[in-house]
């Protein structure tokens, strides 16, 4: 299995810009999430989906951040209107849920730089 | 809510020798999985060790262990015979229940491995 993977691995962006970052999932996982990571906060849940429904998407900053999953292999995060303290690497990660000692799989990250 | 907290923002330590990470955590949960992630300078997150909270033996991966204190909460690592390799950002991570929940990590620990 190649792991989860994510895309772009690095995104420089303008200010104001749309940013959609991308993940593939392990195949079969039917849990998927979304963190961020900085400095200041660590890594912090944004929105985490089981079969393919949010379940919990508290932990996302405001509506400028969106986050899909129309199928068990994909899923978008999405920043409309970018800014510049959105710059964080962004991971995905997925497991299988409901299975005794499940640990959960991380993707490389995309790492955002909002200018 | 649940809470993760690593007291120790950064850690160095001579090759070889015997390291403790700290990890406490807060919950009014029985049953739980507790984690140890490591995060190279690659920003890979690799799952070091795990514990389930109703197995009362700790958990022990080659040369690294946990000491798991229920009634204290409290979750600590040790890395024995340390080497340059374990030089990364270490996460303490708490997962309420297998099949329908979040992962929440603490805001790590930054170990250096000294020559």
């Amino acid at each position: 299995d190649a792991g989860v993977i994510q895309s772009p691995r690095h995104e420089v962006t303008e200010m104001g810009q749309e940013v959609t970052l991308r993940c593939k999932p392990i195949s079969g996982h039917n849990s998927l999430f979304w963190y961020r990571q900085t400095m200041m906060r660590g890594l912090e849940l944004l929105i985490y989906f089981n079969n393919n429904v949010p379940i919990d998407d508290s932990g996302m900053p405001e509506d400028r951040f969106s986050a899909k999953m129309p199928n068990a292999s994909f899923s978008t995060l999405k920043i409309q209107p970018s800014e510049p303290r959105d710059s964080a690497v962004y991971f995905c990660a997925s497991s299988f849920m409901a299975r005794a000692n499940t640990e959960a799989f991380f993707g490389q990250g995309t790492r955002l730089t909002v200018v | 809510a649940q809470t993760v907290t690593q007291s120790q923002p950064e850690m160095s330590v001579q090759e070889a020798e015997t390291v403790t990470l700290s990890c406490t955590y807060d919950t009014s949960e029985s049953n739980y999985y507790l984690f140890w992630y490591k995060q190279p300078p690659s920003r890979q997150m690799i799952l070091v060790i795990r514990q389930e909270a109703y197995k009362q033996q700790n958990a022990t991966e080659n040369r690294f262990s946990v000491n798991f204190q229920k009634a204290a909460k409290s979750f600590s690592l040790k890395i024995s015979d340390s080497q340059l390799g374990d030089t990364a950002m270490y996460f303490c991570a708490f997962m309420k229940h297998a099949g329908d929940d979040k992962i929440i990590f603490g805001k790590g620990t930054r170990l250096h491995i000294l020559p």
